[in-house]
């Protein structure tokens, strides 16, 4: 089974303080993906990476930057957190192979900032 | 550009009863659907997929056909169960400056009761 885990589930942070959200991915694929998800906003892509050390920015990059060193860890940095980025954050997988399309879940860190 | 509208929610049926969430989609090209699911606590998993007009995708007793002249792929299941209380998003597969993501709706809650 495909494995997906986010290094928290809860996180509380103040206002201006640096964030990082690691995910980890263990079926070697090539795709990974931050998204944020708000109540009657759905999902949305803050970045994604196609390969190492590759990024792209999504719909929403504004006040987060991205790290890929390695294939199987993506990390989502938040410079300067503001109260507005409370949310839950999910990280994704995909292989480029395949059934390239279906992405794998982790299970979420919901963030609250102070 | 690529869009998901599904229906607002929440809905609320009980057990047994039949349901269907409508969702309409907005592409370039002939993308990819997917309905996710997500339960209570966790991630987005992968529910059913089409990948072409007139495919239908099915698992655990839900349905939705890809259909291109009326843009649609409605989820349906005939007897719901109290198991399947969950949020459901419909999603399409879009291009972005040559790389794939996916596209989610808003989202529909759906409770079931016994």
């Amino acid at each position: 089974d495909v494995k997906v885990t986010q290094s928290s589930r809860y996180l509380v942070k103040r206002t201006g303080e640096k964030v990082f959200l690691e995910c980890v991915q263990d079926m070697d694929h090539e795709n990974m993906f931050w998204y944020r998800q708000d109540p009657g906003l759905g999902l949305r892509l803050i970045y994604f990476s196609y390969d190492v050390k590759m990024k792209e920015k999504g719909d929403i990059p504004e006040g987060y930057s991205v790290s890929r060193e390695k294939k199987e860890r993506f990390s989502l940095i938040l410079e300067s957190a503001s109260t507005n980025q409370t949310s839950m954050y999910l990280c994704a997988s995909s292989s480029t192979g395949g059934s390239r399309n279906e992405q794998f879940f982790g299970p979420g860190t919901r963030l609250t900032v102070l | 550009g690529d869009s998901v509208t599904q229906m607002e929610g929440p809905v609320t049926l009980s057990e047994e009863a039949f349901l269907t969430i409508n969702c309409t989609y907005t592409a370039t090209g002939y993308p990819s659907l997917f309905w996710y699911v997500q339960y209570p606590g966790e991630g987005l998993q992968l529910l059913l997929k089409a990948t072409k007009a007139d495919d239908k995708g099915s698992n655990k007793g839900f349905e939705a056909t890809y259909r291109k002249e009326t843009t649609s792929f409605h989820l349906e299941k005939g007897s719901v169960q109290v198991s399947d209380s969950a949020v459901y998003f419909c999603a399409l597969s879009a291009y972005q400056g040559g790389s794939e993501k996916l596209v989610f709706g808003k989202g529909t809650k759906l409770t079931v009761n016994p």
